[in-house]
C-alpha cells in the first residue's frame, strides 16, 4: 500500500538546539499531520496541515515548533529550540481526504 | 475533550482462539464520531485495520470485527480465531467529522499469540 517515508528514523541531539523532522507523504495527499508519543504514553495530535496552512494545532503544539511544505516537497516540524520534554517518537501522517491517514514509522527524537 | 480508553494493555491468547480488545470512547467535541482500529506489527508503522463512521455499523478486516455501539460508546476489536501473525499492537482511534480529521487515540493494546 501507500508509504509515508520519515527521516531520520533516529535522532539525538543537545537540549536548545534545533531540530527538523522530515516526512516524505503519499503522493497525492493533501492533508498532513504530526503525532507525538513519549514512552509509555498515548499517541497525540500535534497539528494538521493542508493547502499550505495550519488547519488546527494541540496544546502540545508549542511556539517553539512549526511545520511547512515548502514547493510539495518534504512536511517538517522543526523544533527551536528543544528542551527534554520534546524527548519522543514524532509520528508523521498523511490522507487524501477525510478518514483514512496513513502514517510513517516514526522518528526517535532524544533530546539530551 | 475526547478521549479513548482500552482496558487492557497487554493481552496473551492461545493461537485459534478466540480475542477481544476493549474500547470505550468519549467525544465531547460537537460533531459525529468516527470510530477506528490501527495495528502496528512488528517492525512497521501503524495501519488502518478498519474503519465505521456510522452508529450501529460493524466493520471487518482480516477476520477482525469491531460494531460501532453508540449507546455504550464502545467500539470493541473481536476475532473468533486468532493466528500466531497478528501479534502486534492495536489502537483505538476516534476522529470528529467536520472536526480537522485529528485521531484521538487509546493507549494501544499489546497482543500476543502464543503457539
Amino acid at each position: 500500500g501507500p508509504k509515508v517515508l520519515q527521516i531520520p528514523s533516529h535522532q539525538i541531539i543537545d537540549m536548545g538546539q534545533m531540530v527538523t523532522l522530515n516526512c516524505d507523504p503519499v503522493s497525492n495527499h493533501l492533508y498532513f499531520y504530526w503525532y507525538k508519543q513519549i514512552l509509555g504514553q498515548q499517541m497525540e495530535f500535534l497539528v494538521n496541515f493542508y493547502n499550505g496552512k495550519v488547519m488546527e494545532k494541540s496544546k502540545l503544539f508549542k511556539d517553539q515548533f512549526s511545520v511547512e511544505r515548502p514547493d510539495g516537497s518534504y512536511f517538517t516540524l522543526k523544533i527551536q529550540p528543544t528542551a527534554l520534554e520534546d524527548s519522543a517518537v514524532y509520528f508523521c501522517a498523511s490522507s487524501f481526504l477525510s478518514y483514512e491517514q496513513y502514517f510513517g514509522p516514526g522518528t526517535r527524537l532524544t533530546v539530551l | 475533550g475526547d478521549s479513548v480508553t482500552q482496558t487492557e494493555g497487554q493481552v496473551t491468547v492461545s493461537e485459534s482462539k478466540s480475542l477481544i480488545i476493549n474500547c470505550t470512547y468519549s467525544a465531547t467535541s460537537i460533531g459525529y464520531p468516527n470510530l477506528f482500529w490501527y495495528v502496528r506489527y512488528p517492525g512497521e508503522g501503524l495501519q488502518l485495520l478498519l474503519k465505521v463512521i456510522t452508529a450501529g455499523q460493524k466493520g471487518s478486516s482480516r477476520g477482525f470485527e469491531a460494531t460501532y455501539n453508540k449507546e455504550a460508546t464502545s467500539f470493541h476489536l473481536q476475532k473468533a480465531s486468532v493466528q500466531e501473525s497478528d501479534s502486534a499492537v492495536y489502537y483505538c482511534a476516534l476522529s470528529i467529522t467536520g472536526g480537522n480529521n485529528k485521531l484521538t487515540f487509546g493507549q494501544g493494546t499489546v497482543l500476543s499469540v502464543i503457539p
